[in-house]
């Protein structure tokens, strides 16, 4: 079965500057998909960005990047320019790919962000 | 276009009693995921449905949670005989099929067992 680990249950950042959040997984796979959702106290979760293993190329979504590295089963989650809206909570999370329909997700423990104004 | 919708948003409830939870995925989705979120635990998968495929249940935790999806749209969780360890956040995602099929959660139902 798959797991997916973060390793630092809380980070915090200073508005304006970059944060980079950890996420490691372990799988027998080849080809599958990773998440990273925001949770703010509102509790909907929100994707932030998504990469596909296949792929070579880092995801990126306007402030958030990705350092995805395959061989290392590594999946961490950079944001720049922090902003105070972006607090919350982050869960990394991966998914196996499926012909046949979809699969569920296997998620993370989750990062408490906290932006320092 | 509208997202996923869930009711109630809280819900309190004794010990014993049953308790049903509302999810109304996006149009046009066939896939749809329930999601325990509980404190210090994360989220752990349920139980999901595709299209007209019968269930993938290898997620819920007893023989007190079952779950339907009406007309391949709107799913009932229900819990039955709720337990204090119930008390979670529950939460249900929906996605288009296929090998992406990113998933789209609502909101979420707190559930309270006193």
């Amino acid at each position: 079965a798959q797991t997916v680990t973060q390793s630092q249950p809380e980070m915090s950042v200073q508005e304006a500057e970059t944060v980079t959040l950890s996420c490691t997984y372990d799988t027998s796979e080849s080809d599958y998909y990773l998440f990273w959702y925001k949770q703010p106290p509102s509790r909907q979760m929100i994707l932030v960005i998504r990469q596909e293993a296949y792929k070579q190329q880092n995801a990126t979504e306007n402030r958030f990047s990705v350092n995805f590295q395959k061989a290392a089963k590594s999946f961490s989650l950079k944001i720049s320019d922090s902003q105070l809206g972006d607090a919350a909570m982050y869960f990394c999370a991966y998914r196996s790919p499926s012909f046949a329909g979809n699969t569920p997700l296997v998620f993370g423990k989750g990062t408490r962000l906290s932006v320092i104004a | 276009g509208a997202g996923v919708s869930q009711s109630p948003s809280n819900k309190v409830t004794e010990k014993g009693k049953d308790v049903e939870l509302r999810c109304d995925p996006i149009s046009g989705h066939t896939a749809l995921y329930w999601y325990r979120q509980s404190l210090g635990q994360g989220l752990e998968f349920l139980i999901y449905f595709q299209g007209n495929s019968a269930p993938d249940k290898s997620g819920l935790p007893s023989d007190r949670f079952s779950a339907e999806r009406t007309g391949g749209s709107v799913s009932t969780l229900t819990i039955q005989r709720t337990q204090q360890e119930d008390s979670a956040v529950y939460l249900c995602a929906s996605s288009l099929a296929g090998l992406v099929g990113t998933q789209y959660f609502g909101p979420g139902t707190r559930l309270t067992v006193l």
